[in-house]
């Protein structure tokens, strides 16, 4: 089956610093790609859709400067978060749409970023 | 706008025990409903999806869902749980650009 994979898993950084995380297609060429935040025990809220060659489409409340979206590749997509604060700190979550079915999208394991 | 209820926070089943998640939406046309499963700190895992059709769906892990338009539900379904099946829940609309909008999730817990 198509597998999304993130990196990295965890990451701790210091307040003001940016941090990135990857999220890849292993398998299959993905053109979107969506970010996702949950927060302890909450849900997913969809951050952005990220398409290839294009820019993201951020959803709204989300700071599109704070959190830079590019998807270079049909199986890269990066969220970098910049000058991070501790209220960043959270679970990130990417996932790729499976080509051609709609709505279907195959999940990266996360990424837990805490910022100090 | 599309939204997701999964009106229970938490379920407790013993094993063995059937068990029941419930899921209601909101959508204004056809809807595309999906339930995920996820564990501790890692992502989603697809159990099942409904797109169209018979409307009882069979899915991962013996899990089923049962779409019923007349109450927007889409319940998950299992007849025996197992330890193993302790995790969240969450159900899933399809919407706009093919963005899935989520419920809060239910966590399930299985005692002995």
């Amino acid at each position: 089956g198509a597998v999304v994979s993130q990196h990295p898993s965890w990451v701790i950084c210091k307040s003001g610093t940016s941090v990135k995380i990857e999220c890849r297609s292993l398998d299959f060429q993905a053109t979107t790609m969506f970010w996702y935040r949950q927060f302890p025990k909450q849900s997913l809220m969809l951050m952005a859709t990220s398409n290839e060659g294009s820019k993201a489409t951020y959803e709204q409340g989300v700071e599109k400067d704070k959190f830079l979206i590019n998807h270079a590749s049909l199986t890269l997509s990066t969220l970098t978060v910049t000058s991070a604060h501790p209220e960043d700190s959270s679970f990130y979550i990417c996932s790729a749409r499976v080509p051609g079915v709609d709505y279907e999208q195959y999940f990266g394991p996360g990424t837990r970023l805490t910022v100090t | 706008a599309q939204s997701v209820t999964q009106p229970d926070i938490h379920i407790t089943v013993s094993e063995g025990a059937s068990l029941e998640l419930r899921c209601n939406y909101s959508y204004g046309a056809t809807p595309y409903l999906f339930w995920y499963v996820q564990s501790p700190g890692q992502g989603l895992q697809l159990l099942l999806k409904y797109f169209s059709g018979d409307t009882l769906v069979q899915g991962i892990k013996g899990f089923e869902a049962e779409f019923k338009r007349s109450q927007s539900s889409f319940n998950l379904r299992k007849p025996s749980v197992h330890w193993s099946d302790a995790a969240e829940y969450f159900c899933a609309v399809g919407g706009g650009y093919s963005t899935l909008t989520f419920g809060k999730g239910t966590m399930l817990l299985v005692s002995p």
